[in-house]
């Protein structure tokens, strides 16, 4: 157990849905990572927030946004879904805000139908 | 963005065999992990190694950074050690926080 935590373990939607992934970190961590998981595009790093800011963007798409509360815990929200959305989305969390260890959470795994 | 090659793409294994995963990187990097994502999907820290040597249990992973390599050994192998092998890598700009390889998938049979 890396202790970091996602909810749900599983989601089921249809087209055009919206729904929100939710992360909370290791204690005393600051920085949260988002990654996304596809058969066509591999591990895929999304967006990464540190201390309630966001700190870096990578392949996210418009339709994605993601925040990170006071308490730290992250949600991805993710809009108007394709059935490409469908992949295994990661939460990490590290103390550092780059270059330290991460730590993945067990995923959520979407399927949009 | 810094690019991060693994060998060999499949790697079949007798129970009690050893093997040495590769993973290639195209330039410096402040961050360097493997992980295991067993048939489960979930993805299990096995080192953080930037640079140097670890070893833990029957694994141990060596990073050449100055040459831009690393070598993931696992010995005596089992098979609950089947799954993808992952190499992730973050270069020293921090901009783009791990860069994921394409995995070796393991299989271990007994």
């Amino acid at each position: 157990d890396s202790g970091v935590t996602q909810t749900p373990k599983h989601l089921i939607t249809a087209t055009g849905q919206r729904v929100t992934l939710r992360c909370s970190p290791r204690s005393g961590d600051l920085s949260v990572y988002w990654y996304q998981q596809s058969l066509d595009q591999g591990l895929q790093f999304l967006i990464q927030y540190y201390n309630g800011e966001e700190r870096a963007k990578g392949n996210i798409l418009e339709r994605f946004s993601a925040q990170q509360f006071p308490d730290l815990h992250s949600e991805l929200n993710l809009s108007s879904l394709e059935l490409g959305d469908s992949a295994l989305y990661f939460c990490a969390s590290s103390v550092a805000r780059w270059g330290g260890e991460q730590f993945f959470g067990p995923g959520t795994r979407l399927t949009v139908l | 963005g810094i690019q991060v090659e693994q060998s060999p793409p499949d790697l079949i294994l007798q129970e009690g065999a050893n093997s040495t995963l590769r993973c290639n990187f195209s330039d410096s990097v402040n961050n360097l992990q493997w992980f295991h994502q067993n048939p489960w999907g979930q993805l299990i820290n096995l080192f953080y190694i930037p640079s140097g040597t670890k070893q833990n249990g029957r694994l141990s992973a060596t990073t050449v950074a100055t040459e831009r390599y690393s070598l993931l050994y696992i010995s005596s192998s089992q098979t609950t050690d089947s799954g993808v092998y992952f190499c992730a890598v973050e270069d020293s700009s921090g901009n783009t926080p791990l860069v994921f390889g394409k995995g070796t998938r393991l299989s271990v049979i007994a």
